[in-house]
């Protein structure tokens, strides 16, 4: 079946610096979806991404699909403690209805 | 006023017990989700339902049986539970079937058996 799976799982930061999560799928994905959960919360939905090497920003965080379908990174420039949390990413492959989740990425950010 | 709401929040209870997790949605969706969250993070879809017909049905142990009485609402019915049922279950709707639209999450269950 289909895998997605993210590095690194889990990034110590201090605040200010830049974090990258990456998630590579096993197949091509015909859109990705990124969610931020915080700690002891739920996942909350941060954007979607549907064209080869489409690239979208959110303040502070700019998100890429890769040209090839198969990949997506998720980057945060001079990180704030509001960041921590975990990341994943989320692919649907072709017409499927469902969700593939990554693995997640933990970040924590330190003053 | 909470858009995905799922009761209880907590729920501890002995092995070989039989246990419900109510979710709701005011948000007027068409697709609601029961997820599973392990210790480890993982997130795995269980079901979905759209307008109350089941359209997802992963590889879940059949002690576990969903259910939707009307499209606002999804509860996840577990028999003889077991250790390895730990988790948190998130509950999640989104405006249509298709996993294209965005997909809005509970405040999650979570569930010891001991």
């Amino acid at each position: 079946g289909q895998q997605v799976m993210q590095i690194p799982q889990y990034q110590h930061v201090q605040e200010g610096e830049d974090f990258t999560t990456y998630c590579n799928s096993s197949t091509t994905l015909s859109n990705i979806q990124w969610y931020k959960q915080r700690p002891g919360g739920h996942p909350v939905f941060l954007i979607q991404l549907v064209k080869s090497g489409e690239v979208k920003k959110q303040k502070r965080l700019t998100f890429q699909f890769g040209e090839a379908k198969k990949n997506s990174s998720l980057h945060i420039t001079a990180t704030q403690t509001t960041d921590v949390g975990t990341y994943f990413c989320a692919g649907i492959t072709g017409t499927a209805s469902k969700l593939t989740f990554g693995t997640g990425t933990r970040l924590q950010v330190t003053l | 006023d909470t858009a995905v709401s799922q009761t209880p929040k907590y729920l501890v209870t002995q092995m070989g017990n039989d246990k419900s997790i109510k979710c709701e949605q005011n948000l007027g969706h068409d697709t609601m989700y029961w997820y599973k969250q392990d210790s480890k993070k993982f997130l795995k879809i269980m079901f979905s339902y759209n307008n109350k017909e089941l359209i997802i049905n992963e590889t879940v142990p059949n002690r576990f049986s969903p259910k939707s009485p009307d499209k606002a609402h999804l509860n996840l019915h577990i028999n003889s539970l077991e250790l390895g049922d730990s988790a948190v279950y998130f509950c999640a709707s989104s405006q249509a079937a298709g996993a294209a639209y965005e997909q809005y999450f509970g405040p999650g269950t979570r569930l010891t058996v001991t």
